[in-house]
Order: C-alpha cells, then structure tokens, then sequence
C-alpha cells in the first residue's frame, strides 16, 4: 500500500540550530512528494515539493531531496528560528490520482 | 493565489443538530476534500469530490454526507452531531487529475459538539 512515516515529535532546537525532519514513504507508483507546514490555529500551507527522482524542492530556507533508492525526503534548514516553530507533515501523491497520503505530523519548538 | 474559505473558524453546535461546513475554493479547481484533524490521529480523509455533484468517500464517511453544487463551493454535512465528532476541519482544493499537483488548505473549521 501507500503511506507516509515521520518521525516522532516534538523536536526542540535552539535558534540557529540544524534541523532535520525524516520522512520515509511506501508507494505502489512513482509518487510526488510535498512538505507542508501548519501554523497554531491555521490550516496547512505547502512548503515544498519535489515530483521525481533526485529532484530538491527548497523553500524559505527549508529544502528537501527525493530519494527513490531510500524512499526518503527528509526536510532540512540550516539555521531555525523561532517563527519556525510549527507542525510539518510530509505527504505523497501518486500520478493520476488525487489522493493525498499524509505522515502524522512532526511538532517543531524552537527557543530562543 | 489559490484562496480556499472556510465559513467559520470556530463551531459550537449541540449533540443530535444537523451542522453544515461550508468551503469555498476561487480557482476552478476540479478536486475538492474534507478532512479532520485530531491530536496524535493526524489529518483523515471524510470525502472528496473530483467535480460538481460527484463524490466519493474517504477514509472515515461514517456520520458525514457532502454536496457539490457548484465547482467553487463544497460542503460538508453532519447529519445528526455528535461529541465524537468534535474536531478541527480542513477543506483543500486542488487542479487537475496529476498528482504532482498540491493540494491547497483553507484556515480550517474548529467544531465543538456539546
């Protein structure tokens, strides 16, 4: 089957930390892969995406890789603050099908 | 930009009403969903329509019925509330039948049953 698996929150860095958010997918296709950010009390907003193989969506700082040979597009900035604080889902689509495939979401606190 | 608008942020309605979500998208999206968002659940699919009248079930339709009128506007309805389906809701919209194609969220609804 398809599904997404990220990893246990919350994460809590100081400002200007590394982060890194894993994600790990299954899919039964050749998926397009989204991480999407959602603020306290806001819906969720796309962060990035990347729609094959080898391909690197940045944004805001934030920057992702789609790995096929590890099923993998983990998310990474190179220096948090603290507006970064929020909660991150990874997602899959596959081609021709509108179905969304979501992680459980990854809570990041960041501290001054 | 796409603007997805949900009619309410914040719900209290009583066990046994009938309660109405309203979701409006402004880009003539073919694909519109509801979802519900509960803590340590994550995000899970109620229904989805891929365009005006049709629809199909998600994940967890059980207690929930939609309608698609229009291609902007998509509603979601719980026929008789319950507590357990105090939550927050997501409308998203999105183009085409690609899936490399985002989906886009509106604010979301938080819906309080008593």
């Amino acid at each position: 089957g398809n599904s997404v698996t990220q990893m246990e929150g919350p994460v809590t860095l100081s400002e200007e930390a590394f982060l890194t958010i894993n994600c790990t997918y299954t899919a039964t296709g050749y998926p397009s892969l989204f991480w999407y950010v959602q603020y306290p009390g806001e819906g969720l907003q796309l962060l990035l995406k990347a729609t094959k193989a080898d391909d690197k969506g940045s944004n805001k700082g934030f920057e992702a890789t789609y790995r096929k040979e590890t099923t993998s597009f983990h998310l990474e900035k190179g220096s948090v603050q603290v507006s970064d604080s929020a909660v991150y889902f990874c997602a899959l689509s596959l081609y021709n099908f509108n179905k969304f495939y979501f992680g459980s979401g990854t809570k990041l606190n960041v501290k001054p | 930009d796409v603007k997805v608008t949900q009619s309410s942020r914040y719900l209290v309605k009583r066990t046994g009403e009938k309660v109405f979500l309203e979701c409006v998208q402004d880009m003539d999206h073919e694909n519109m969903f509801w979802y519900r968002q509960d803590p340590g659940l994550g995000l899970r699919l109620i229904y989805f329509s891929y365009d005006v009248k049709m629809k199909e079930k998600g994940d967890i339709p059980e207690g929930y019925s939609v309608s698609r009128e229009k291609k902007e506007r998509f509603s979601l309805i719980l026929e008789s509330a319950s507590t357990n389906q105090t939550s927050m809701y997501l409308c998203a919209s999105k183009s085409g039948g690609q899936g490399n194609q985002p989906q886009h969220f509106g604010d979301g609804t938080r819906l309080s049953i008593l």
